[in-house]
């Protein structure tokens, strides 16, 4: 059981270039979100998508795109990368219909844009 | 959300008890405390949480003040490999994406000593 899984593990992009970040998780979960984390800071929400067919912005949205293609994967896309995109990068879901649940994490995209 | 305080840093030495406290004065009464923890370089990992009785499992204890404004995460026999940013989060417990939304804030860099 691989859980949450995240490719690629590192990218290194120039400024302009587009490229798409992918998540698939085989738990049968409804819910996925992406978050970035920057340099001494704490995880913040990107995009989610509560079940197969939907999306919403999260606290950071603007320079993404998502697309949750079916109800194990939800890509994250950047169209224009900018350096201020530089980030680690986790995707994240869990069951989204019951109390208390937990968050699983994968491991992360490490993302450089020169 | 309520706001969490958390000391930046803490020592523990191998075998011994780790105390990590954690400040949530402006909790609600439907807010429940989660932690979460994340190893250097990957995604975080969920811990524990609860509402307002004590909680243990197999990783840790979660110990709530009578009043709720403080809690304090227990790990029983520290280990190196507990050396961790830990989270404390307080959250309305529900299902959805209202759980996704976690705010993380800086947490406490949790080191243990040989």
């Amino acid at each position: 059981n691989a859980g949450v899984t995240q490719t690629p593990k590192f990218q290194v992009l120039k400024t302009g270039q587009s490229m798409t970040l992918q998540c698939a998780q085989d738990m049968n979960h409804n819910s996925m979100y992406w978050y970035r984390q920057d340099p001494g800071m704490g995880l913040r929400l990107i995009y989610y998508s509560a079940s197969e067919g939907t999306t919403d912005k999260g606290e950071v949205p603007n320079g993404y795109n998502v697309s949750r293609l079916n109800k194990r994967e939800f890509s994250l896309r950047l169209e224009s990368a900018a350096p201020s995109q530089t980030s680690v990068y986790f995707c994240a879901s869990n069951i989204g219909q019951q109390l208390n649940e937990k968050l699983f994490f994968g491991s992360g995209t490490q993302l450089s844009v020169l | 959300d309520a706001k969490t305080t958390q000391p930046p840093s803490m020592d523990c030495a191998e075998g011994r008890a780790a105390n990590l406290p954690c400040n949530h004065s402006t909790i609600s009464g439907n807010e429940y405390v989660y932690w979460y923890r994340q190893i250097h370089s990957q995604g975080p990992q969920y811990i524990i949480h609860g509402l307002k009785n004590n909680e243990t499992n197999e990783m840790a204890s979660l110990i709530i003040t009578e009043d709720r404004k403080s809690s304090t995460l227990i790990l029983p026999h520290a280990t190196l490999r507990d050396t961790a940013v830990y989270y404390c989060i307080v959250r309305v417990g529900g299902g959805g994406t209202s759980y996704g939304k976690l705010t993380f804030g800086q947490g406490t860099i949790l080191t243990v000593h040989p």
